[in-house]
């Protein structure tokens, strides 16, 4: 069966420092990544999406990216964070055919101050 | 960008109610419709995903009906259980596999 694995599940960040997060999928190949996140208040956002190994689609312009390096990893970044990056990331993959159901990770729910 | 809504945004009803509530989207370049189960502390549970014009499915007390023509789609919970308090996400899927989510409903089932 698959799984899909996110850490850390909680972060503190201050203000314009980096940032790492990884999502990791098992038990699938080739599947389509996703990163989404929750605002305070508000409702998922997608952020970048991935349909294969260094293949990143950029959905809002943001002070975020990300990174493929392997098949079933996907990592979001980035260089200073803002007090606007705080939220909830969730990852998410799905089969990659369209019309299929997405499947959530835990979420790492990151605050920046 | 696609405008996905949802109402109402929030939700009180008794054990055994049924209740159901809306997501509207844009009609045109449909692909999909989702649903979405999202308790605290938990990840969203898929629920559903709906293509055709007047599909319903359904799962144990929840179903759902879409119409793509209109841009809409409805769950309905029948006999409202406490365990189902949750956020309940609809999300339009375009092509690509990328889906635009409402803001949720939030829905409290009091004992």
């Amino acid at each position: 069966s698959q799984t899909i694995h996110q850490w850390p599940a909680t972060l503190v960040q201050p203000v314009g420092s980096p940032l790492s997060l990884e999502c990791t999928v098992e038990g699938t190949s080739n599947p389509n990544l996703y990163w989404y996140r929750q605002a305070a208040g508000r409702g998922l956002q997608l952020l970048f999406y991935s349909v294969g190994i260094g293949q990143i689609s950029s959905e809002v312009p943001q002070n975020l990216s990300a990174s493929r390096p392997q098949d079933r990893q996907f990592i979001l970044s980035s260089k200073k964070l803002l007090l606007s990056d705080s939220g909830f990331y969730l990852c998410a993959w799905s089969p990659g055919q369209g019309a299929e159901t997405q499947y959530f990770g835990p979420g790492t729910r990151l605050l920046v101050l | 960008i696609l405008n996905v809504e949802q109402s109402p945004q929030s939700l009180h009803v008794q054990e055994g109610d049924s209740t159901n509530f809306t997501c509207s989207f844009p009609s045109s370049n449909f692909y999909a419709l989702h649903w979405y189960r999202w308790e605290t502390a938990k990840s969203p549970e898929a629920l559903f995903v709906m293509t055709l014009n007047g599909d319903e499915k359904k799962k144990g007390r929840i179903s759902a009906t879409l119409n793509t023509k209109e841009g809409y789609s409805y769950l309905y919970i029948k006999g409202s259980q406490p365990e189902d308090s949750a956020t309940y996400l609809c999300a339009a899927e375009t092509s690509g596999s990328r889906l635009t989510f409402g803001e949720g409903t939030q829905l409290t089932v009091n004992p």
